[in-house]
């Protein structure tokens, strides 16, 4: 069974600090996602990384992978007020038809001016 | 449609009722999930369809709650005599597989609120 642990679960942060989100996973996966949740919407996909080594960057975010050690990150540089969400990141196991997606419990971040 | 559609937004239902719950997935995508997140919390996975496979239903969290995809296309999440603990809001997403670096992409939900 795929586990998926993020950590922080709620994180403070003033604008222009830097900071990074933790996603550790359990068993070996192909796919590691980073989704974006306002509050009150749905999931808006960020990153999707596939591959040891993979690093992506969109404005102050950015994600890496690291399939050895299962664990990736997502790294936030000068925080700005507009990034205050909270972040998911999900794994997917393919095992036969099972291309579920595990997500972790999401980190709550604020960014306070 | 350009994106992942779900009916009803909103579902406020009395205990011991039956819902329905509609998804229209991306036209073209051939997996289609749903989840359950309820307040302040992660999502939890209910179901899974890929293409014309069995489903995998190993995330129902009882024999209240099914699902059918028809036509690989629009799906319906039932849930029959409904209880409190169901209030959550009710995501589904599609994916464009085989294609290896897919994503799945969400609706909106649908709130569900059982009194």
């Amino acid at each position: 069974e795929l586990k998926v642990e993020q950590n922080p679960l709620f994180l403070s942060m003033q604008e222009g600090k830097n900071y990074t989100i933790y996603c550790n996973y359990s068993t070996t996966s192909d796919r590691l996602y980073w989704y974006r949740q306002d509050p009150g919407k749905s999931l808006e996909s960020l990153f999707v990384l596939l591959s040891n080594g993979a690093v992506k960057q969109e404005g102050r975010l950015m994600a890496s992978l690291d399939t050895k050690a299962r664990l990736s990150t997502l790294h936030i540089t000068a925080a700005v007020h507009d990034l205050s969400a909270t972040y998911f990141c999900a794994a997917g196991l393919s095992s036969g038809s099972a291309r579920q997606l595990t997500f972790g419990s999401g980190t709550q971040l604020t960014v306070l001016p | 449609g350009a994106g992942v559609s779900q009916s009803p937004s909103n579902k406020v239902t009395e205990k011991g009722k039956d819902v329905e719950l509609r998804c229209d997935p991306i036209s073209g995508h051939t997996a289609l999930y749903w989840y359950r997140q309820s307040l302040g919390q992660g999502l939890e996975f209910l179901i899974y369809f890929q293409g014309n496979s069995a489903p995998d239903k190993s995330g129902l969290p009882s024999d209240r709650f099914s699902a059918e995809r028809t036509g690989g296309s629009v799906s319906t999440l039932t849930i029959q005599r409904t209880q409190q603990e169901d209030s959550a809001v009710y995501l589904c997403a599609s994916s464009h597989l085989p294609y290896r670096d897919t994503e799945a992409f969400f609706g909106q939900g649908t709130r569900l609120t059982v009194v």
